[in-house]
C-alpha cells in the first residue's frame, strides 16, 4: 500500500493563505469519507487538526480547514502564522487499515 | 483526557524482537476506540504499523503483517506491539494512539534503535 501523495513543501507570508493537497485512490481518499490532517511541530507528537475531511476538533484554530473531490484531500491554512511552521500529514482509511500520506513541510516566510 | 504513555527498550538488536508497551490513563481500553501504534523513522513521514480493539480483533499494515502482533490487556488497562525479525530499517519513534476513524489521542513516542 502506497502512501498518499503530498507536495514535498509549501511555503507562504504571515496572513496568506496556502493549500495542501493530498492525492489517493478510490480505494482510499476517494472511496471514503474518512480523511483527516495531522500538525506535527519538531520533536513533537503528530495532532489532529481536521478529521472526517472537513470537522475540526475542539480547540483547533478556524484558521484550519479541509475538503475532498474525487480521490484529492485538501487543507487549507488561512491568515498564515509563525506557529503554522510545522509538518503536516494526511490520512485515510482504505480496506483494513490506514494510510498516511508522504508528508508536506509548511514554512512561513 | 486521554493520555496515553509508551514505554519499552530503546536498543533492539538486529534479528531480535521489538517490544512496547502503552498505556491509557483517563479513559478505558474497554472503549469504543480502537488502539493504534504509529511509527517515523528519522527524518521521515508517519506509517500506520497496525491497531488493536479491546475484543483482540486486530488490523496490520500489510507491508509489516508477518512481523507485527499486537494484544491487550483489560487488566492493567493498556495493549502491546511485537515486531519480530528487526532490522535497522526499524529504526524510529514508535507512537501509540486512541483511534475512532481518526487518531484523536497520541502518546509522546518513544525513540527505538535497532542495532548490535
Amino acid at each position: 500500500q502506497s502512501a498518499l501523495t503530498q507536495p514535498a513543501s509549501v511555503s507562504g507570508s504571515p496572513g496568506q493563505s496556502i493549500t495542501i493537497s493530498c492525492t489517493g485512490t478510490s480505494r482510499d481518499v476517494g472511496g471514503y469519507n474518512f480523511v483527516s490532517w495531522y500538525q506535527q511541530h519538531p520533536g513533537k507528537a503528530p495532532k489532529l487538526i481536521i478529521y472526517d475531511v472537513s470537522y475540526r476538533p475542539s480547540g483547533v484554530s478556524n484558521r484550519f480547514s479541509g475538503s475532498k473531490s474525487g480521490n484529492t484531500a485538501s487543507l487549507t491554512i488561512s491568515g498564515l502564522q509563525a506557529e503554522d511552521e510545522a509538518d503536516y500529514y494526511c490520512s485515510s482509511y482504505t480496506t483494513g487499515f490506514n494510510v498516511f500520506g508522504s508528508g508536506t513541510e509548511v514554512t512561513v516566510l | 483526557q486521554m493520555q496515553l504513555q509508551e514505554s519499552g527498550p530503546g536498543l533492539v538488536k538486529p534479528s531480535g524482537t521489538l517490544s512496547l508497551t502503552c498505556a491509557v490513563y483517563g479513559g478505558s481500553i474497554s472503549s469504543s476506540s480502537w488502539w493504534t501504534w504509529v511509527r517515523q523513522p528519522p527524518g521521515k513521514g508517519l506509517e500506520w504499523i497496525g491497531e488493536i480493539y479491546h475484543s483482540g480483533s486486530t488490523y496490520y499494515n500489510p507491508s509489516l503483517k508477518s512481523r507485527v502482533t499486537m494484544s491487550v490487556d483489560k487488566s492493567k488497562n493498556q495493549f502491546s506491539l511485537r515486531l519480530s525479525s528487526v532490522t535497522a530499517a526499524d529504526t524510529a519513534v514508535y507512537y501509540c494512539a486512541s483511534k475512532i476513524s481518526y487518531l484523536d489521542f497520541w502518546g509522546l513516542g518513544t525513540p527505538v534503535t535497532v542495532s548490535s
